[in-house]
């Protein structure tokens, strides 16, 4: 299977809470990041866990790390229309980052 | 205004062409990377680069090549050899390749007709 996986879609309502999930296989990672991509630009940073946290929240985002179960998840509250975009988790590897394929986040007014 | 700019958004080339896309940092950062990436396909490594002069193959560096002569600048250059080079082509750097943040650029559309 894949290094980092994801769904590919997700679809809800203005207002609503998302939740992003995310599965990893090596858990050797120091971070574990969060990027947002709005369609035809680059990506962005969102925000980003350490691995000896198991929460960490920033503002209408939180991230929660289950290390055990190699689990990670970001959860947007009150989801806008402006929140629709493709999200990426990805962990740190000897410098680089390993990415997951994208979740297609869809916001419906 | 600090940043990594990619130039040019889109790019149209013919098949058989060689065509180099452009990354420039003011960042001040060591480590230069560059992406392909296609739709539902997340983004692949090509190359990146930990300090000027040197850089290293990444998961798919088949059909391309880079040159890292100064800090701020990595240029990619997808060469005929390629064999499916139209995709999305991001360039991202860090402070150093002991660092995972990575800063990125807004990415070139390249199309091979």
């Amino acid at each position: 299977g894949e290094d980092v996986e994801q769904s590919l879609f997700l679809s809800v309502r203005e207002g609503d809470s998302s939740v992003i999930n995310c599965t990893y296989t090596d858990s050797s990672s120091t971070y574990l990041y969060w990027y947002k991509q709005e369609p035809g630009a680059g990506l962005q940073l969102l925000t980003y866990i350490f691995s000896n946290m198991d929460m960490k929240q920033d503002q209408r985002l939180t991230v929660l790390l289950n290390k055990k179960d190699k689990h990670l998840s970001l959860r947007i509250a009150d989801t806008q229309t402006g929140d629709s975009a493709i999200y990426f988790c990805c962990r740190g590897s000897q410098g680089n980052l390993i990415f997951g394929k994208g979740t297609k986040l869809s916001v419906k007014p | 205004d600090g940043g990594i700019t990619q130039s040019p958004k889109y790019l149209f080339r013919k098949e058989g062409q060689n065509v180099t896309l452009s990354c420039e940092q003011n960042l001040n950062h060591d480590a230069m990377y560059w992406y392909r990436q296609d739709p539902g396909q997340g983004l692949r490594l090509i190359y990146y680069s930990q300090i000027v002069n040197d850089f290293q193959k990444g998961d798919i560096a088949e059909g391309y090549s880079v040159s890292r002569e100064k800090k701020e600048s990595f240029p990619l250059t997808v060469t005929s050899a390629q064999k499916n080079p139209t995709a999305f082509y991001l360039c991202a750097s860090s402070i150093d390749s002991n660092t995972n943040e990575q800063f990125f650029g807004p990415g070139t559309r390249l199309t091979v007709l």
